[in-house]
């Protein structure tokens, strides 16, 4: 079955780095993209961008360009999150999601990675 | 770009009740761009509806979607006790995918 399985928590300070993954199972990786969305604590859902998995070429929304680095691993069915220079306001939930892109839905989800960045 | 306006914020419904979700978007969308997910308690968003009208797979009959253009409706014909979830919808036809602000269902 597809599955999109996430790395565990993570609690940083501000100003450092956070690398989170998402490995894919279940289906040919290369052949959908990967997309990346953010949750912040009892809010809503936005999206981030996303990465074409066969290309390796990221494309990042708009709030998202500068500190937020998506990439792949594809030998291993695996895409990154990086995120540098943490902010209070990176404290969220991070999914990747598996993107339909003729129809632009994500239809597997992985199950989040929660960041909390604190001093 | 594209607003999605979702209402009510929050529904309270008893079981068995029909329930309606309105997504009323700020552009015009064609309809295989529009999309529903439920995202239960603590856990991920699951694809409801896809293209407006197109149920997920394993997804129940009694979740059902309709519209066009700017409006766009989600309807559960008789709540369950599992649907206690939030309802997002979602339009792709317009860079950047944008969600709606949710809304909650809860039991009576």
């Amino acid at each position: 079955q597809i599955q999109l399985v996430q790395s565990g928590p993570e609690l940083k300070k501000p100003g450092e780095s956070v690398k989170i993954s998402c490995k894919a199972s279940g289906y040919t990786f290369t052949d959908y993209a990967m997309h990346w969305v953010k949750q912040a604590p009892g809010k809503g859902l936005k999206w981030m961008g996303w990465i074409n998995t066969y290309t390796g070429k990221p494309t990042y929304a708009d709030d998202f360009k500068g500190r937020f680095v998506f990439s792949l691993e594809a030998s291993a069915s695996t895409a990154n999150l990086q995120i540098s220079n943490l902010k209070n306001e990176d404290t969220a939930t991070y999914f990747c999601a598996r993107g339909r892109q003729l129809e632009y839905y994500f239809d597997y989800w992985g199950q989040g990675v929660m960041v909390t960045v604190s001093s | 770009a594209i607003v999605l306006n979702q209402s009510p914020s929050s529904i309270i419904a008893s079981q068995g009740e029909k329930v309606t979700i309105t997504c009323r978007a700020s552009s015009s969308i064609s309809s295989n761009y529009l999309h529903w997910y439920q995202q239960k308690p603590g856990a991920f968003p699951k694809l409801v509806i896809y293209s407006t009208s197109y149920r997920a797979s394993g997804v129940p009959s009694r979740f059902s979607g309709s519209g066009s253009g700017t409006s766009y409706s989600f309807t559960i014909s008789r709540v369950e006790a599992e649907d206690v979830a939030t309802y997002y919808c979602q339009q792709g036809s317009s860079n950047p995918p944008t969600f709606g602000a949710g809304t909650k269902l809860e039991l009576k």
